[in-house]
Order: structure tokens, then C-alpha cells, then sequence
């Protein structure tokens, strides 16, 4: 089993400045990584998949990128409805498909 | 517009079953695998189990092989989990999930949830 390990657990930060949330895979994945958020009370929603590639509807300020083991979701300008936890997901080797522990990003 | 609705979570004691549903509409259900997905109060997501498109294969997380069994009915456009011998670490909230890709697609990544059904396993 693939094991996602996310940094850091918990993130502060203002609105207006930039977030990069970091996912480290226990084994080579590629490219087959997803990006979630979730807010308090709702469902995950899709935000990017296959590294880099942004969901329908999602803003461009949020930009995946990585390969191997290593990726990175950066949101280039925190606006208010950002904060949330986000989790990274692989689909590279299931079953089972795994998740990371996500990141809490908060208000600095 | 997509949705997914489950339903049938309840309060159950320790060994006991339970049937989860999850009502799709607005695409074609029998185009998609689909999945559930679990996540525990307070906890991460963790993945329960895959169906695919024409319920010719189904897949488990190792912590609920052999008690949970994942079915559909295409005609209902409907997804079910079958739990037996429920314990209290499978309290959680239960989310079915779209498979992103259609067909037999290695891609597993989810652009629908629904809302989610609450198990809860206890005395």
C-alpha cells in the first residue's frame, strides 16, 4: 500500500498571500495524483488531478505540480472561502486508492 | 446536474448490518465505476471499495475485506454497501463517490460526492 504523507498538519496564513501545501508518496506514483478540498459540514470536492491539471470550474489560482514522489498544491492568493483541509490522493497503485492525512489551512 | 444521495446510516450495535444506499441522477450512472469512501469523526478520508461501471469487478480496503460487499443496480441507477459484522472503527460517515473516468479506467478520481450517511457502531 502506498502510503501520502502531507506537510505541514496545520497552515496559517493572511488572505491575499500564498499557500504551498506539500504530499510525499511512499513510492513513485507518476503523475496520478488528486487534490481535494473540504469544508466543514460538506463533501471533498475535486480540485486537481493528474498532478497539474485543474477540475472543471476550479480558479486558476490553485496549481498543482510534482512528479515521482514529491507535488505541491500552491493557491497563489488565499481569498476567505480557501480556508479548509485539503487532501492529496493517489490512484497510481490499488487497490487501495489512498489518501494523505490533509492539511488545515487556516486564518494567520 | 449531478447528484448522488445515500441514505440508510443509522445507529447499530457491535456485529451487527446494515444496508447503505446512494441514489445517482444526472448523468449516466452505468458509464461510471463507483466508490465509497469513509471518513471517520474528526478523521481523513479513507477509501472503502470500488465498483466498476457493470459491477463485473469489485475491489475492497483490507480493513473491510471479507464483511462489506459493494453492489449496483444500473437499472435504478443506485449503489449499495453491504456491512455485516460492524465494529466501532467503522463508525464513520459514508460518501459515495463518481469515478471521474468512465469505463474500466484506472483513473479513481471523484468530480461527484454526495452528502454522505452516518453509521455509527455502538452498545
Amino acid at each position: 500500500e502506498i502510503v501520502m504523507t502531507q506537510s505541514p498538519a496545520t497552515l496559517s496564513v493572511s488572505p491575499g498571500e500564498r499557500a504551498t501545501l506539500s504530499c510525499r508518496a511512499s513510492q513513485s506514483i507518476s503523475t496520478d495524483l488528486a487534490w481535494y478540498q473540504q469544508k466543514p459540514g460538506q463533501a471533498p470536492r475535486l480540485l486537481i488531478y493528474g498532478a497539474s491539471t485543474r477540475a472543471t470550474g476550479i480558479p486558476a489560482r490553485f496549481s498543482g505540480s510534482g512528479s515521482g514522489t514529491e507535488f505541491t498544491l500552491t493557491i497563489s492568493s488565499l481569498q476567505s472561502e480557501d480556508f479548509a483541509v485539503y487532501y492529496c490522493q493517489q490512484y497510481n497503485n490499488w487497490p487501495p486508492v489512498t489518501f494523505g492525512g490533509g492539511t488545515k489551512v487556516e486564518i494567520k | 446536474e449531478v447528484q448522488l444521495v445515500e441514505s440508510g446510516g443509522v445507529v447499530v450495535l457491535p456485529g451487527g448490518s446494515l444496508r447503505l444506499s446512494c441514489a445517482a441522477s444526472g448523468f449516466t450512472f452505468d458509464d461510471y465505476g463507483m466508490h465509497w469512501v469513509r471518513q471517520g469523526p474528526g478523521k481523513g478520508l479513507e477509501w472503502v471499495s470500488l465498483i466498476s461501471w457493470d459491477g463485473g469487478r469489485t475491489y475492497y480496503g483490507d480493513s473491510v475485506k471479507g464483511r462489506f460487499t459493494i453492489s449496483r443496480d444500473n437499472s435504478k441507477n443506485s449503489l449499495y454497501l453491504h456491512m455485516n459484522s460492524l465494529r466501532a472503527d467503522d463508525t464513520a460517515l459514508y460518501y459515495c463517490a463518481k469515478n471521474q473516468g468512465a469505463g474500466y479506467t484506472s483513473r479513481h478520481t471523484y468530480d461527484y460526492w454526495g452528502q454522505g450517511t452516518l453509521v455509527t457502531v455502538s452498545s
